[in-house]
């Protein structure tokens, strides 16, 4: 089944400790993202990435990174968490920049206390 | 820069015809996406348009029109699982990045 698969569903941690959301997607696309979606403020593009070793920044990148050492592969890190970190995130993967969109990931409810 | 207008809610009857308006401004124009979200759930993709005109696809249908930065979904015969959030979104670039609305939330009623 085409996919993209983040872990963990759900995460609560503590303020600075790092972590690693990790996402995969089985559909060979060129194109991955992070997005974070926050009540009033909607989805906001963290990083995405063209292809892999090719990264961007999106409009929310601070105190994030990002790395695409294989296609399949596009986790998200949080060096030192903050309470401003919490937030739903989406991971998404795309065969084109548009034209077909992204498809998105299940989700990852992250809470910083 | 980019930015997107939608409206934040609407109430529609089961059964009726709703209409999502999303108005928005870009430097370059590569198509625009509607998408749907369930509550606490992936938006999942509903339209693509990058030419003028209304596209239909089943009840759902998406309008363009390029020279007024103005687009709608329509959503026809609604049922109470219409109910969730509507995402309007535009490419800022053909480089992945997609900027996304805050989102219409439709609320259908019996």
């Amino acid at each position: 089944e085409a996919q993209v698969t983040q872990n963990p569903r759900y995460l609560i941690t503590v303020t600075g400790k790092k972590l690693t959301v990790t996402c995969s997607q089985n559909m060979n696309h060129e194109y991955m993202s992070w997005y974070r979606q926050d009540p009033g403020l909607g989805l906001r593009q963290i990083y995405y990435s063209m292809n892999v070793e090719v990264t961007d920044k999106g409009d929310v990148p601070e105190g994030y990174k990002v790395s695409r050492k294989e296609k399949r592969n596009f986790p998200l890190i949080l060096e030192s968490p903050s309470p401003n970190q919490t937030s739903l995130y989406f991971c998404a993967s795309s065969d084109s920049g548009g034209g077909y969109g992204y498809t998105f990931g299940s989700g990852t409810r992250l809470t910083v206390v | 820069g980019q930015n997107i207008d939608q409206p934040t809610e609407m109430t529609a009857t089961e059964g009726a015809i709703v209409q999502i308006n999303c108005t928005y401004q870009t430097s370059g124009f590569n198509g625009l996406f509607w998408y749907q979200q369930h509550a606490g759930e992936a938006p999942t993709f509903l339209s693509y348009n990058v030419l003028d005109g209304l596209e239909e696809k089943g009840r759902f249908s998406s309008f363009l029109s390029r020279s007024k930065g103005y687009s709608y979904l329509l959503l026809k015969e609604l049922q109470m699982k219409d109910s969730a959030s509507y995402l309007c979104a535009v490419p800022y670039n053909q480089g992945g990045k997609l900027i996304f609305g805050q989102g219409t939330e439709l609320s259908v009623k019996p």
